[in-house]
């Protein structure tokens, strides 16, 4: 079954401690990339990868890093989260540049106090 | 700057009425696409429109694509609870940079 897996789909946190959000998929997907979903706001982009150990800026970077070391894993790190990165979170891929249909992963509700 | 602007952003309606949402902008898009989010989970995916003035049909969802390129159409007939959910209009932006707009969503609610 084709899927983009998320973890943890939950997390609650304080400031200042560092934490990886996992993202994985089995699509053999090329292009990758992390969305944040805040009310009024809708999705923007985080950060994306056009395939491995290519990564760049999407619309929202600050605050956050990515890694692909693997074509199927596409972690997003918080080195030292801060309570306006409340938000909810999407990793999500595509077969390539400009196949635009994504395929999202479920999300992770990030709380941090 | 390209910006897709949906409307209305909330509807709330009974079942078995008939809905429309819009999403506009003032620029050209190659293609749109148009996902339903359900609460807690991610948008997946229902269309994508590509040609100026097509149309396509998912059971009792219509979706139009302007003759222009420019907004797109989501048309429900005979709603129903299941079709409950945060509904986005996404579209290319310009310049090849592979990068997705998203419109801010449409939360339509089903009331049985």
């Amino acid at each position: 079954e084709a899927q983009v897996t998320q973890n943890p789909r939950y997390l609650i946190t304080v400031t200042g401690k560092k934490l990886t959000v996992t993202c994985s998929q089995n699509m053999n997907h090329e292009y990758m990339s992390w969305y944040r979903q805040d009310p009024g706001l809708g999705l923007r982009q985080i950060y994306y990868s056009m395939n491995v150990e290519v990564t760049d800026k999407g619309d929202v970077p600050e605050g956050y890093k990515v890694s692909r070391k693997e074509k199927r894993n596409f972690p997003l790190i918080l080195e030292s989260p801060s309570p306006n990165q409340t938000s909810l979170y999407f990793c999500a891929t595509r077969r390539g540049l400009v196949a635009y249909e994504q395929y999202f992963g479920p999300g992770t509700r990030l709380t941090v106090t | 700057t390209q910006l897709l602007e949906q409307s209305p952003q909330f509807l709330s309606i009974q079942e078995g009425e008939n809905l429309t949402v819009y999403c506009n902008s003032s620029s050209v898009f190659s293609s749109l696409q148009w996902y339903r989010q359900e609460p807690g989970e991610g948008p997946v995916l229902l269309v994508t429109v590509v040609t100026g003035g097509e149309v396509k049909k998912l059971k009792r969802l219509t979706f139009q694509f302007g003759d222009a390129r420019k907004d797109s159409s989501l048309h429900i007939t005979a709603a129903q609870p299941g079709d409950t959910g945060l509904y986005l209009c996404a579209g290319p932006r310009a310049g090849n940079t592979g990068k997705l707009i998203f419109g801010q969503g449409t939360t339509l609610q089903v009331k049985p």
